[in-house]
């Protein structure tokens, strides 16, 4: 089955610094999700992406949709140690019942002092 | 109120033995469903399920069965473990099968399978 690229694939950062990450795809994909995953936990919902362009925020974190609708975007400002975790993008085909979501590999984050 | 509660937490199994992940929600979800995480991959859709009594496969049903007797459980039976199902896996729900994006997730089972 098809995966969505991301990258990075891990990265260290000290605390106050700001994060980029993204997530590509040979698809065209109707939404775009970001989540988080804590360690020992499942994924939670950060931000969720509709239209070609769109750029939401979630208090310091922001995403975007990319113009193509094969990309997305996240960042995160003035990072801090609860940031850490693994971080996951998601594209949704198709429409309903028959749509499909891929995950992306996932970002894993680590936050130093 | 408990959300999705995935049970047990941990498990050890020798090939060829059978288990069920238990899964249940307390939301009133209609859509439910089975994913595994590997490393250095995303998650994967095993089974998944828009309402009790209709099941379906997902991305990487080989090995897994379902049932979905309630709204509230769906179950994930292994029917002869093999190593190459030592993963972690969790249990998804949403309010509507299309609603992808209002996924929420259990904590995770993770399996060993030596």
């Amino acid at each position: 089955g098809q995966q969505l690229n991301q990258s990075p694939q891990s990265m260290f950062i000290q605390e106050g610094e700001d994060v980029s990450m993204n997530c590509t795809s040979s698809s065209i994909f109707n939404t775009w999700l970001w989540y988080k995953q804590d360690p020992g936990e499942g994924p939670v919902l950060l931000i969720a992406l509709y239209k070609a362009g769109e750029l939401t925020s979630n208090g310091r974190l922001t995403a975007q949709f990319g113009i193509t609708r094969k990309d997305s975007f996240l960042n995160i400002s003035a990072s801090i140690p609860s940031d850490v975790g693994i971080y996951f993008c998601a594209g949704r085909e198709g429409t309903g019942t028959a749509s499909k979501l891929t995950f992306g590999t996932g970002t894993r984050l680590q936050v130093t002092l | 109120n408990a959300g999705v509660t995935q049970t047990p937490k941990f498990q050890v199994l020798k090939t060829g033995q059978s288990m069920t992940l238990q899964c249940a929600q307390d939301m009133n979800h209609e859509y439910m469903s089975w994913y595994r995480q590997d490393p250095g991959m995303g998650l994967r859709l095993i089974h998944y399920s828009v309402g009790a009594g209709i099941t379906d496969q997902g991305e990487v049903p080989n090995g897994y069965n379902v049932s979905r007797s309630t709204t509230e459980d769906f179950p994930l039976r292994l029917l002869s473990a093999a190593p190459s199902q030592t993963s972690v896996y969790f249990c998804a729900s949403s309010r509507q099968g299309g609603v992808w994006e209002k996924l929420f997730f259990g904590s995770g089972t993770q399996l060993s399978v030596l």
